[in-house]
């Protein structure tokens, strides 16, 4: 079946950049999503790549896919404390046109920025 | 985008008892769904809700346990059971919204807050 991989932890310095990465299996994904939870809170979308693009970016992010290796990556331009978080890498799988495919989730990526 | 609230926030609920979360969208939607955060743990998918008919749910998970209503395109409600101490997490209510231009389409899917369940 479909599988999403994360590495657990990442801890970097304010003011570097941070770079999460996430593998997964399903070729025939079609969005790949990256979200934001902070603590005791939802999750917040914060951007999507189509499996046709390659890179996409979005102020101080930029999504990297690499569809050969099934591939994902995050990259935080000037990481803040406000970034402290965990970080889910999502694919969706299923026929494109059906109307209806689930979300397959990563466990999650632990993002610790210190001063 | 799409905004969604949920109801309760949190609660703590005697083993034995049922407890009904509310999902509000603030704009019709494509789907809908309910999903399960344990601690610690990544989400799980409980069901599709569906409007008018009886929701789709994923492997594991049955209606009689979990309940679920969707009246209208925006509104949802989940219901636990009989609820056991291995109940206790989080309730995630999420929404797709899609746009289709041609024959190009985009989804996108919103979570809400969360009902953080403990069952004692």
């Amino acid at each position: 079946g479909e599988d999403v991989e994360q590495s657990l932890f990442l801890s970097v310095r304010e003011g570097d950049s941070s770079v999460i990465n996430c593998t997964y299996t399903d070729s025939s994904s079609t969005y790949l999503y990256w979200y934001k939870q902070e603590p005791g809170a939802g999750l917040q979308l914060l951007t999507y790549i189509f499996s046709n693009m390659d890179m996409k970016q979005d102020q101080r992010l930029t999504v990297l896919l690499n569809k050969k290796d099934k591939h994902l990556s995050l990259r935080i331009a000037d990481t803040q404390t406000g970034d402290s978080a965990i970080y889910f890498c999502a694919e969706t799988f299923g026929p494109f046109n059906s109307g209806y495919s689930t979300l397959t989730f990563g466990k999650g990526t632990m993002l610790l920025v210190s001063p | 985008s799409a905004v969604i609230s949920q109801k309760p926030s949190r609660d703590i609920c005697q083993r034995g008892t049922s407890l009904t979360i509310q999902c509000q969208v603030d704009s019709q939607v494509t789907m809908m769904f309910w999903y399960r955060q344990q601690p610690g743990q990544s989400l799980t998918l409980i069901a599709t809700a569906n409007q008018g008919s009886e929701a789709t749910y994923e492997s594991g998970f049955v209606i009689d346990k979990f309940p679920i209503s969707r009246p209208n395109l925006t509104f949802s409600t989940l219901t636990v059971s009989n609820m056991s101490p291995e109940d206790s997490s989080i309730y995630l209510c999420s929404a797709r919204s899609t746009r289709a231009s041609g024959t190009a389409r985009t989804d996108t899917q919103y979570f809400g807050p969360g009902t953080r369940l403990t069952v004692l």
